[in-house]
């Protein structure tokens, strides 16, 4: 099916643990990212690529690595989780030199760190 | 620092009730500020793009302004399934990929 999904969509883990979260899309689309969706905060971005082999920090990355080997693929990963990355995130996929409204956003996953 | 802030935090309305919500920025040169409409556990939905001061862009129900410090999504005589959160966000020109969000309003509609 074409789109963008998000893997796993529910994550319960422990404090300390390893955890990724998966994000593919069917587009092709070179822009990919990682929100995070908190009560009060509103989406804050935490990294993003242009390409594949691209990526750069948002406006809060501290504690997350993200990798791009391939354009279709954007997984996110909290090395050591902290009860702060208790989450709602959201990955998103924009067509190149496309406006907003060619971004696309994945269904999201609730994570809860214990 | 680029900013957006959304009012009122939550909204409930009657069905046929019309209402406007209020987004207001701060941003050092804007490229475009966006409307998403968010159902709940699903992702953020593209409304609306406003590049320049009285601009307005409209889409059945809903009808969105902008000025030089704010944009307001006005919506007419609403229904039950408009019920949902809207999020302003923000792109200023330096910026080619990030753009700030607002921390939404959550419209509820009865019928």
């Amino acid at each position: 099916d074409a789109g963008i999904t998000q893997s796993p969509r529910y994550k319960i883990t422990e404090t300390g643990r390893q955890v990724t979260l998966m994000c593919h899309q069917t587009w092709s689309h070179s822009y990919m990212f990682w929100y995070r969706q908190d009560l009060g905060h509103g989406l804050r971005l935490i990294y993003y690529s242009a390409a594949a082999d691209i990526t750069d920090k948002g406006e809060v990355p501290d504690g997350y690595v993200v990798s791009r080997s391939k354009t279709e693929n954007f997984p996110l990963t909290l090395e050591s989780a902290t009860r702060s990355q208790t989450s709602v995130y959201f990955c998103a996929s924009r067509a190149p030199g496309g406006g907003q409204e060619t971004q696309y956003f994945g269904p999201g996953t609730r994570l809860l760190v214990l | 620092e680029d900013q957006v802030t959304q009012s009122p935090e939550a909204l409930r309305l009657q069905e046929g009730e019309s209402s406007s919500l209020n987004c207001s920025y701060t941003v050092s040169g804007l490229r475009g500020l966006f409307w998403y409409r968010q159902d709940p556990g699903k992702g953020p939905e593209f409304l609306f793009t406003l590049y320049s001061a009285g601009e307005e862009k409209e889409k059945e129900r809903l009808k969105a302004t902008l000025t030089k410090k704010e944009s307001f999504l006005h919506i007419t005589a609403p229904k039950p399934e408009d019920s949902a959160t809207y999020l302003c966000a923000v792109q200023a020109n330096s910026s080619a990929s990030k753009i700030i969000f607002g921390s939404g309003t959550r419209l509820s509609i009865r019928p």
